[in-house]
């Protein structure tokens, strides 16, 4: 099976502080993706990766950059962290777009 | 921006029953997906219907999807307990490479 581990189920933050969100898979997926999950607004596409130091904005990357420098690892990085990012973040990979994405368990960050 | 939204935002149903949920969407797609999350946990692919296909089956679910009225429903026949999630619709939009536009999802659960 297709594991997608993102690095911690819980983060605590302090306003203002640069936080690093890392995702790994490991079956050789080309594409990989962040998003960001709030109730009632569903999940919204911060950015996504078709290759290695590739990386595209999706539709909220506001705020937010991404770093992917192995195929393997995609990486969201919050510049300065503030409350309104308090959120569950996804990660999620895939082999190409006849396929389902394969999400990690995701990460609940808190600003505070 | 969303492009799936569910409807209804949430059901409540007894084991054995079916549960119904549909899907409505704005653009032309490629294929569209549903995803189910159990509380605080990753998204898991269900189920992938694509633009030429009008349904689909995988073990007790069932999928239709209506490029003409540009809907989609999912059943879940003979309710379990451990159905309870939510559920949600993705669409991978015709000119988007692949990236996935999610609803806010329907709230179902199952009572023994």
């Amino acid at each position: 099976d297709v594991k997608v581990t993102q690095s911690s189920r819980y983060l605590v933050k302090r306003t203002g502080e640069k936080v690093f969100l890392e995702c790994v898979q490991d079956m050789d997926h080309e594409n990989m993706f962040w998003y960001r999950q709030d109730p009632g607004l569903g999940l919204r596409l911060i950015y996504f990766s078709y290759d290695v130091k590739m990386k595209e904005k999706g539709d909220i990357p506001e705020g937010y950059s991404v770093s992917r420098e192995k195929k393997e690892r995609f990486s969201l990085i919050l510049e300065s962290a503030s409350t309104n990012q308090t959120s569950m973040y996804l990660c999620a990979s895939s082999q190409d777009r006849a396929y389902g994405y394969t999400f990690g368990s995701g990460t609940r960050l808190t600003v505070v | 921006s969303q492009q799936g939204e569910e409807d209804p935002q949430a059901l409540s149903i007894q084991e054995g029953e079916n549960a119904t949920m549909n899907c409505s969407y704005k653009t032309s797609i490629n294929n569209l997906q549903w995803y189910r999350q159990n509380s605080g946990r990753g998204l898991v692919h269900l189920i992938l219907i694509r633009s030429n296909e009008r349904e689909k089956h995988s073990g007790r679910l069932r999928v239709t999807l209506d490029t003409s009225k540009k809907s989609s429903s999912l059943l879940i026949t003979a309710s379990r307990a451990a159905d309870t999630a939510s559920y949600f619709c993705a669409t991978d939009e015709r000119d988007s490479w692949g990236k996935l536009q999610f609803g806010a999802g329907t709230q179902v659960v199952v009572t023994p």
